[in-house]
């Protein structure tokens, strides 16, 4: 069975902290995604990477950054976290670029 | 520009009513994929189904159908006989060959609510 995996489903956060996300999959997917969820904007991509050290920008990298060390492992990092940055935090993985991707349960990270 | 809507922002049935979830895309190339997924309360996001843009024929998985219209750029779920447990928000979502990897574009989804 698919397999997608996040460190945590709750996570509170104090401003100007440094927050890891961390993600794993046991499917050895080759691409790996972090996306956040807010009501109203829908999912929008924050970064993706499509083989061990390697990254792409999505569509809101601005106060993110990403490490992928291990294939199966992809964490997210907020470097200073603020409170915009409160949200449903997702991660998903797929075999390749065409193929489905599979979620995350998901982390709700509030910064106070 | 490729472009999922999902024009539908909320619906509500009564139980085994049957009920149809639009998806209209925008896209401007000849090989894309089409998805959809269900996010119940709990959070995490199911795939669903995933077609290619040369297949067109329509879909069944038990009570789930799926009818995909290339000519009206259309991709939409049917629910028959709903039954509380499909109350979710349903997203549909776009991949266009030769984008960026993976990219997928996703629509704003369509909560659906069944009530008993």
């Amino acid at each position: 069975d698919v397999k997608v995996t996040q460190s945590s489903r709750y996570l509170v956060k104090r401003t100007g902290e440094k927050v890891f996300l961390e993600c794993v999959q046991d499917m050895d997917h080759e691409n790996m995604f972090w996306y956040r969820q807010d009501p109203g904007l829908g999912l929008r991509l924050i970064y993706f990477s499509y083989d061990v050290k390697m990254k792409e920008k999505g569509d809101i990298p601005e106060g993110y950054s990403v490490s992928r060390e291990k294939k199966e492992r992809f964490s997210l990092i907020l470097e200073s976290a603020s409170t915009n940055q409160t949200s449903m935090y997702l991660c998903a993985s797929s075999l390749d670029g065409l193929y489905e991707q599979y979620f995350g349960p998901g982390t709700r990270l509030t910064v106070t | 520009a490729q472009k999922v809507t999902q024009a539908q922002t909320e619906i509500s049935v009564v139980e085994k009513e049957d009920v149809t979830l639009d998806c209209v895309y925008e896209t401007r190339d000849t090989t894309y994929y089409l998805f959809w997924y269900k996010q119940p309360p709990s959070g995490e996001l199911v795939f669903l189904i995933r077609r290619n843009s040369f297949d067109e024929q329509n879909e069944i998985s038990g009570r789930y159908s799926w009818n995909f219209q290339k000519s009206t750029s259309s991709f939409n779920f049917t629910i028959t006989a709903s039954q509380v447990v499909d109350s979710a928000v349903y997203f549909c979502a776009l991949i266009h060959y030769g984008g960026s990897q993976g990219n997928l574009i996703f629509g704003k989804g369509t909560k659906l609510s069944v009530k008993p």
